[in-house]
């Protein structure tokens, strides 16, 4: 099974409304990404966890909340978000935080209205 | 990655060769990947160089100096299929987390393969 899931994979949320995003890897990989990326820009990183602890976070504003419950989930909770916030969130894997080639889900396209 | 910079667009023909070129600057190096994304979809990952040299699979090749911080990627027997944006991303030290590393994305080159 070489495969990143990612639910849902179209999400539509006013600004006052709290949604989450889940991601679902069995690769075994200890190495769990979120990236947020706009039209026709690149992937930019949001967030890492390295053995379901948050390694790395990128200056994200606390309206993304992410969350790691075990080795194989991944979680971004979402309260409070603008329109600008509006993006494909890609969740990817990794065997280790510094080791192999991402592999990314299909990604949750998200509208805010 | 820090500095990451491809051509915007490129335009060849079904059947041809094109080459795609990143530079790149950055400390603490520790690979460069390039990925495929299709309009809409997510990256698909097509090569992983860490070594100077040339590294082959199949239809596609991607090179590395990492004395001169460039790379590039080459596609033979262009399919139409081949119209993607192809991504290079390079995997340095992260200044957001105590010894680790991050992978980073160039913009992008949007391919168009036309017959």
């Amino acid at each position: 099974d070489t495969e990143v899931t990612q639910t849902p994979k179209h999400l539509v949320m006013g600004m006052t409304n709290k949604k989450s995003l889940k991601c679902e890897q069995h690769m075994g990989h200890r190495a769990m990404y979120w990236y947020k990326q706009k039209a026709k820009k690149p992937p930019e990183l949001m967030f890492v966890y390295s053995y379901e602890k948050l390694s790395i976070n990128e200056s994200v504003p606390s309206r993304f909340s992410p969350e790691c419950p075990n080795s194989s989930l991944l979680n971004l909770h979402l309260h409070a978000l603008q329109p600008e916030d509006s993006a494909l969130y890609l969740c990817a894997s990794t065997p280790g935080q510094n080791t192999g080639e991402l592999f990314f889900g299909e990604g949750s396209r998200l509208t805010v209205l | 990655g820090q500095n990451i910079d491809q051509p915007t667009e490129m335009t060849a023909t079904e059947g041809a060769i094109v080459q795609i070129n990143c530079t790149y600057q950055t400390s603490g190096f520790n690979g460069l990947f390039w990925y495929q994304q299709h309009a809409g979809e997510a990256p698909t990952f097509l090569s992983y160089n860490v070594l100077d040299g040339l590294e082959e699979k199949g239809r596609f090749s991607s090179f590395l100096s990492r004395s001169k911080g460039y790379s590039y990627l080459l596609l033979k027997e262009l399919q139409m299929k081949d119209s993607a944006s192809y991504l290079c991303a390079v995997r340095d030290r992260s200044s957001s987390g105590a010894g680790s590393y991050q992978l980073t994305f160039g913009k992008g080159t949007k391919l168009s393969v036309i017959p």
